[in-house]
């Protein structure tokens, strides 16, 4: 596609709730990231693919979150039993893996729990 | 631990005024690189600059350039002639220098930039 697309672009859950986060990278790129941004603060990284591998999960903040990317392609960032400080803006990037590239964000799907 | 400080929370600068937004970064890293982002209210990043920690080549892009300079480990970013379509917020992140470069950015707080007409 033309960018990295991510879908819903809100989502308001109940506490307790599981959801599912999709990203669909630019075509053909390898590396795949998820970032989480809290109201007024910069994104935090989450973690890192590279086609399926998840080579980095070090930021996923517990054991309730859990992502993958089963065919190198598209991704899902799932939360298990919503909480409220899970709420803020999901962001995925994705860059080819290559010297001197730059990652390319999508606009990121926002997240409510209430 | 990579840290990067962006001090100024929100500027406000009238329009064609030059404005001139902080970053100070902290690695232990030899390698690394140096980012700034712009964030527009659509939500998305938009890259604007990356930053070999080799090169202090300060640059310059239309009307956006960069102060990079390692002795003071800060990456600053000025705009010159600010127009309205500035207004966004912008972040400076690092990232260790893997291959590829853009693994795993580390992004400060941000600054909320307003260009009053």
């Amino acid at each position: 596609g033309a960018g990295v697309s991510q879908s819903p672009r809100y989502k308001v859950a109940k506490r307790g709730q599981d959801v599912a986060l999709r990203c669909d990278p630019i075509s053909g790129h390898v590396s795949l990231f998820w970032y989480q941004q809290a109201l007024g603060q910069g994104p935090e990284f989450l973690t890192y693919f590279q086609n399926e591998a998840q080579l980095d999960k070090s930021g996923l903040p517990s054991d309730r979150f859990f992502a993958e990317r089963p065919e190198g392609s598209v991704s899902t960032l799932k939360i298990q039993r919503t909480q409220q400080e899970d709420s803020a803006v999901y962001l995925c990037a994705s860059s080819a893996y290559a010297a001197d590239t730059e990652a390319f964000f999508g606009q990121g799907t926002r997240l409510t729990v209430v | 631990a990579q840290k990067v400080t962006q001090a100024q929370t929100e500027i406000s600068v009238v329009e064609k005024e030059d404005v001139t937004l902080d970053c100070v970064y902290e690695t232990r890293d030899t390698t690394y690189y140096l980012f700034w982002y712009k964030q527009p209210p659509s939500g998305e990043l938009v890259f604007l600059i990356r930053r070999n920690s080799f090169d202090e080549q300060n640059e310059i892009s239309g009307r956006y350039s960069w102060n990079f300079q390692k002795s003071t480990s800060s990456f600053n970013f000025t705009i010159t002639a600010s127009q309205v379509v500035d207004s966004a917020v912008y972040f400076c992140a690092l990232s260790e220098a893997t291959l590829g470069g853009n693994e795993k950015l580390t992004f400060g707080t941000g600054t909320r930039l307003t260009i009053i007409p």
